[in-house]
């Protein structure tokens, strides 16, 4: 059974940086049939994919127009995890992030979901 | 605003059916065979009921189907319980390696 655990920081400062970490069990980060997901959810953006990271023979990183620029996700082997980190945030980036896992079906949806991490961003 | 269009509310009574409809345009649900639906309670996080615009993962139960028209998916739920009472998200692949989000039916079980 597939389980996505979050951690990171419950609140930022605005123009900071923003880190949330997704540990993984009973699948691998480095898996060639699945990719790794970020997506947050706020009342006035709603569901929004942010991104992803995969590995086939290397790693890509795809991002959403929305953030490419300020976002990095990074995939860790040795502790079986990735993490978003997003810069400059300003409070419009206040929302629930998921890590998620796309590619257990069809690979353009998400079958297993972290339990979310609530960042507020504030001074 | 979400791009893709979904009715805020619907209800029914335990037994009944209800579809809940989620609208794009040909460039998303009417451009891919890749729409899915969500189903999330209260504080928990979007689990999976449809992707592929009609198949079930494993473990959802039957009650639950969906279908598309055009521009328009919609998800049905038969046979309603109180749990099915969560709110419903639609997702569409949108190309260009992007997927868009409806806004939400909130579903009230009577």
């Amino acid at each position: 059974q597939v389980q996505l655990q979050q951690s990171g920081p419950g609140l930022v400062k605005p123009s900071q940086t923003l880190s949330v970490t997704c540990a993984i069990s009973g699948d691998s980060v480095s898996s060639n049939s699945v990719a790794w997901n970020w997506i947050r959810q706020s009342p006035s953006r709603g569901l929004e994919w942010l991104g992803r990271t995969y590995y086939r023979s290397k790693w890509y990183n795809d991002y959403a127009v929305s953030v490419k620029g300020r976002m990095t996700i990074n995939p860790d082997t040795s502790k079986n995890q990735y993490s978003l980190q997003l810069n400059s945030v300003t409070p419009e980036d206040t929302a629930v992030y998921y890590c998620a896992r796309d590619g257990g079906y069809s690979g353009y949806d998400w079958d297993y979901w972290g339990q979310g991490t609530l960042v507020t961003v504030s001074s | 605003q979400s791009a893709l269009t979904q009715p805020p509310s619907a209800s029914g009574s335990p037994g009944q059916s209800v579809t809940m409809s989620c609208t794009g345009t040909s460039s998303d649900v009417g451009g891919y065979h890749y729409v899915s639906w969500y189903q999330q309670h209260p504080g928990k996080a979007p689990k999976l009921l449809i992707y592929e615009v009609t198949k079930r993962p494993s473990g959802v139960p039957d009650r639950f189907s969906a279908s598309k028209s055009g521009n328009t998916a919609s998800l049905t739920v038969s046979g309603l319980q109180t749990e099915d009472e969560a709110e419903y998200f639609c997702c569409s692949y949108a190309g260009n390696v992007n997927w868009v989000f409806g806004g939400g039916t909130k579903l009230t079980v009577l």
